[in-house]
């Protein structure tokens, strides 16, 4: 198993483009989530999927978007990047149909906005 | 609203010494998690705990919860240098629809 996946590792951007971050995981697990993580904060949950068709906004949604159209991907979308979105994107997963059980994260991907 | 605190937030110990890094909550919450992150790496799970009273020890490392205090601790016991790392607790928050609320992290510098 690979696990949760993510893609691209490092990424730069100018004020005002829009990516995807993408998030894969082979582990059939139905609840998906969104971090990122600021120096000294912990991380903070900006979205979360506990299935196929069902997203919910965590904690920091503004500025992103999600969809869960597979019980295997969910991609992270930034609308118009901003210098305060620059931040490490964590996804991770667990079973379940809430975040109650331990959560895989995937490597990370180091997002920096100019 | 669910707030975590981990204190300290820094460490640095000499190896062979034993320590603890505490973790408050300030609401309910009936489940505790650790987790460990290497310097520029992903975050590990180390711990679940689930109850009042839950004690959980893998290798030199015992984690606790004490559900009354809204109180979890890490002890380290004889650290050595494999350890260092940043350290991380989350508790589940049932108001917010049980999304996990994080601790700042706890940097661990463990020294030969």
């Amino acid at each position: 198993n690979a696990g949760v996946t993510q893609t691209p590792k490092f990424q730069v951007l100018k004020t005002g483009q829009s990516m995807t971050l993408q998030c894969a995981q082979d582990m059939n697990h139905e609840y998906m989530s969104w971090y990122r993580q600021d120096p000294g904060m912990g991380l903070r949950l900006i979205h979360y999927s506990v299935g196929a068709g069902i997203t919910d906004q965590g904690e920091v949604p503004n500025g992103y978007n999600v969809s869960r159209s597979t019980t295997e991907d969910f991609p992270l979308r930034l609308l118009s990047a901003a210098p305060s979105q620059t931040s490490v994107y964590f996804c991770a997963s667990s079973r379940g149909v809430q975040g109650v059980n331990e959560q895989f994260f995937g490597p990370g991907t180091r997002l920096t906005v100019l | 609203e669910l707030k975590v605190e981990q204190n300290p937030l820094f460490l640095s110990m000499q190896e062979g010494k034993n320590y603890t890094i505490y973790c408050n909550y300030s609401t309910t919450s009936d489940r505790l998690y650790w987790y460990r992150q290497d310097p520029g790496k992903s975050l590990e799970s180390l711990f679940v705990l689930l109850s009042n009273g839950a004690v959980k020890q893998e290798g030199r490392l015992m984690a606790s919860l004490d559900t009354k205090a809204r109180l979890s601790t890490l002890h380290i016991t004889a650290a050595v240098h494999d350890l260092s790392a940043t350290y991380f607790c989350a508790a589940l928050s049932r108001d917010s629809n049980y999304q996990l609320i994080w601790g700042a992290g706890t940097k661990l510098i463990i020294k030969p």
